[in-house]
């Protein structure tokens, strides 16, 4: 199975700075799909952001970016402008292109200090 | 909106009981899937479903079946409540298909306790 690495179990930034949060994933597939999930104390899980692999542009939501590193099997997510609300669990995912299934790594807590 | 709506945010079961959590999504999505969430562990998938009565076991099935009688729902069944289940277990779906727009939609999680 495609197994995601997440290397920070916790990280903390400043309000109002800029903090990234690292991924990395094993696959053999050339086509496939990340993703960036935020699932703050509420426990619901939100989608962030999403990638396709098949595209070299960096996908942009706001103040969320991410570094997509195809050659290097890297996907870290850039938070800008650190708010409050910010702060959850960051989970990183992937999926296969033509499978519907998807894996996940184990997680960064993200504390954003006032 | 797609709502994914597990039956229970908390459940206190003793060991050896049978125990059913049920998930229900509104959006018509073809496949549904259950993790299960532990600290430093991040999701691992226990079963997924990409069709009514469909079934693929992800990567730790055992001690846990699944049941998708309508394609709104999706159970998971613990036959045999252990200690070790203790966790918190997440339901999701999504559509199926190789567009871009196929993330999964989360409930809010069933914090279960085995006693």
């Amino acid at each position: 199975a495609q197994t995601v690495t997440q290397s920070q179990p916790e990280m903390s930034v400043q309000e109002a700075e800029t903090v990234t949060l690292s991924c990395t994933y094993d696959t053999s597939e050339s086509d496939y799909y990340l993703f960036w999930y935020k699932q703050p104390p509420s426990r619901q899980m939100i989608l962030v952001i999403r990638q396709e692999a098949y595209k070299q542009q960096n996908a942009t939501e706001n103040r969320f970016s991410v570094n997509f590193q195809k050659a290097a099997k890297s996907f870290s997510l850039k938070i800008s402008d650190s708010q409050l609300g910010d702060a959850a669990m960051y989970f990183c995912a992937y999926r296969r292109y033509n499978n519907n299934d998807m894996r996940f790594g184990a997680g960064t807590r993200l504390t954003v200090k006032p | 909106d797609v709502k994914v709506t597990q039956s229970s945010r908390y459940l206190v079961k003793r060991t050896g009981e049978k125990v059913f959590l049920e998930c229900v999504q509104d959006m018509d999505h073809e496949n549904m899937f259950w993790y299960r969430q532990d600290p430093g562990l991040g999701l691992r998938l226990i079963y997924f479903s990409y069709d009514v009565k469909m079934k693929e076991k992800g990567d730790i099935p055992e001690g846990y079946s699944v049941s998708r009688e309508k394609k709104e729902r999706f159970s998971l069944i613990l036959e045999s409540a252990s200690t070790n289940q203790t966790s918190m277990y997440l339901c999701a779906s999504s559509r199926t298909g190789t567009a871009g727009n196929t993330e999964a939609f989360f409930g809010q999680g069933t914090r279960l306790t085995v006693v």
